[in-house]
């Protein structure tokens, strides 16, 4: 199985704050990974697929980029709705597998 | 809009089967357009995908529950269910249902909110 390792468990930011959260695949995926925001209690939001295309409906501030086995997802500036975790998905091969997430916390 | 919700027991005893259901609204589970999944999250840990099913009955599941895991349609109730036999603690998780696209390299793009299920005597 492919691994996704998101090396950040929890990061500090401050409102208008970028924010880079990062995901590395164990081997190469294309461009087969989406991000998702979680929030506790509420069902999980796709914000970004194939690496790099904004789901509808998603703020700008949100992007993705990468290839092959390091991704990233960015915010250019972060809004007090922002605050929840994160996660990425590759959906190159089975079985589909997830990163740990990575939870974003007010500095 | 697309709405999925999941229900079923929230306690199940060891060894026995856990059964959930994810009553879909805003789509058709005939769909040619769509696959539908179960996903399940362990407290304080990632998300691991379990399977899913395309419209006629095809599936497609994890390897790692393939032998104790059926997912099933019900076009006349528009839903889909999960089973899984012979369930452990180990099977305690936070249980979600997802709709995707049946596209190669299309994530799920809307999710239930998820249903705890404890695995336990």
């Amino acid at each position: 199985d492919i691994q996704m390792t998101q090396a950040a468990s929890f990061v500090s930011a401050s409102v208008g704050d970028r924010v880079d959260i990062t995901c590395r695949a164990s081997q190469g995926i294309s461009n087969g990974v989406a991000w998702y925001q979680q929030i506790p209690g509420k069902a999980p939001r796709l914000l970004i697929y194939r690496t790099s295309h904004l789901q509808g409906g998603v703020p700008s501030r949100f992007s993705g980029s990468g290839s092959e086995t390091d991704f990233t997802l960015t915010i250019s500036s972060l809004q007090a709705e922002d605050y929840a975790t994160y996660f990425c998905l590759q959906v190159n091969s089975f079985p589909y597998t997830f990163g740990q997430g990575t939870k974003l916390q007010i500095k | 809009q697309v709405q999925l919700q999941e229900s079923g027991p929230g306690l199940v005893e060891p060894s026995q089967t856990l059964s959930l259901t994810c009553t879909v609204s805003g789509d058709s589970i005939s769909s040619i357009a769509h696959y539908w999944s179960w996903f399940r999250q362990h407290p304080g840990k990632g998300l691991e995908w379990i399977g899913y099913i395309y419209y006629g009955g095809s599936t497609f599941y994890n390897p790692s529950l393939k032998s104790r895991v059926t997912i099933s349609l019900d076009t006349s109730q528009n839903h889909f269910s999960l089973r899984l036999t012979s369930v452990t603690a180990a099977d305690t998780a936070v249980y979600y249902c997802a709709r995707e696209p049946a596209k190669p390299g299309q994530p799920p793009d809307y999710w239930g909110q998820g249903t705890l299920v404890t695995v336990s005597s």
